[in-house]
């Protein structure tokens, strides 16, 4: 069973400050199916990335996914005041299901 | 447009049932795979279960499994989630989600979730 680590817990920056997330599994994340999920306060969880650096429908080129093999990263280039929620990685295609990071918060500084 | 329209929340006693379902439009339902996902109050998210389109395959969490049982019913357009010897720790957020495949692959599509309170 992948275990995956968020860190930080919480990052605390300014409207137009870029934004770097780290996502950590505990073994390889096979064909990279790695997701990004955002969530407001509320709301439903929102599909951000797939295949670690795949844009969803209709997201922002200002949000990217990079890496591979165990170390993954989402980076928001220039934080919009939109954008500020908390964040979850997620690794698919697995004949046991799917695991979730525990989430980062991104909160306004 | 695709919507998902989850049903049955509600407050149970621990050791009692519930049966949740998900209403699906807007998609060729009976062409995907679809998931429950939870999340505890003021806590991260969980993926609870899993159903291939034609309900041969379903998955389970550990922390579930041998309680809660997925189903589907195509000619509806409906998900289900029965669950049964429910326990505090089950309180949560239930969420449909829908896959952009048929087959384990990432949950496109989430409907806005129905409430499940276990307490006596």
């Amino acid at each position: 069973e992948i275990v995956l680590t968020q860190s930080p817990g919480t990052l605390s920056l300014s409207p137009g400050e870029r934004a770097t997330l780290s996502c950590r599994a505990s073994q390889s994340v096979s064909s990279s199916y790695l997701a990004w999920y955002q969530q407001k306060p509320g709301q439903a969880p929102r599909l951000l990335i797939y295949g670690a650096s795949s844009r969803a429908t209709g997201i922002p080129d200002r949000f990217s996914g990079s890496g591979s093999g165990t170390d993954f990263t989402l980076t928001i280039s220039r934080l919009e005041p939109e954008d500020f929620a908390v964040y979850y990685c997620q690794q698919y295609g697995s004949s046991r299901g799917y695991a979730f990071g525990q989430g980062t918060k991104l909160e306004i500084k | 447009e695709v919507q998902l329209l989850e049903s049955g929340g509600g407050l149970v006693q621990p050791g009692g049932s519930l049966r949740l379902s998900c209403a699906a439009s807007g998609f060729t339902f009976s062409s995907f795979v679809m998931s429950w996902v939870r999340q505890a109050p003021g806590k991260g998210l969980e993926w609870v279960s899993a159903i291939t389109s034609s309900s041969g395959g379903t998955y389970y969490a550990d922390s579930v499994k041998g309680r809660f049982t997925i189903s589907r019913d195509n000619s509806k357009n409906t998900l289900y989630l029965q669950m049964n010897s429910l326990r505090a720790e089950d309180t949560a957020i239930y969420y449909c989600a829908k896959a952009a495949y048929n087959s384990l692959s990432v949950l496109n599509y989430w409907g806005q979730g129905t409430l499940v309170t276990v307490s006596s």
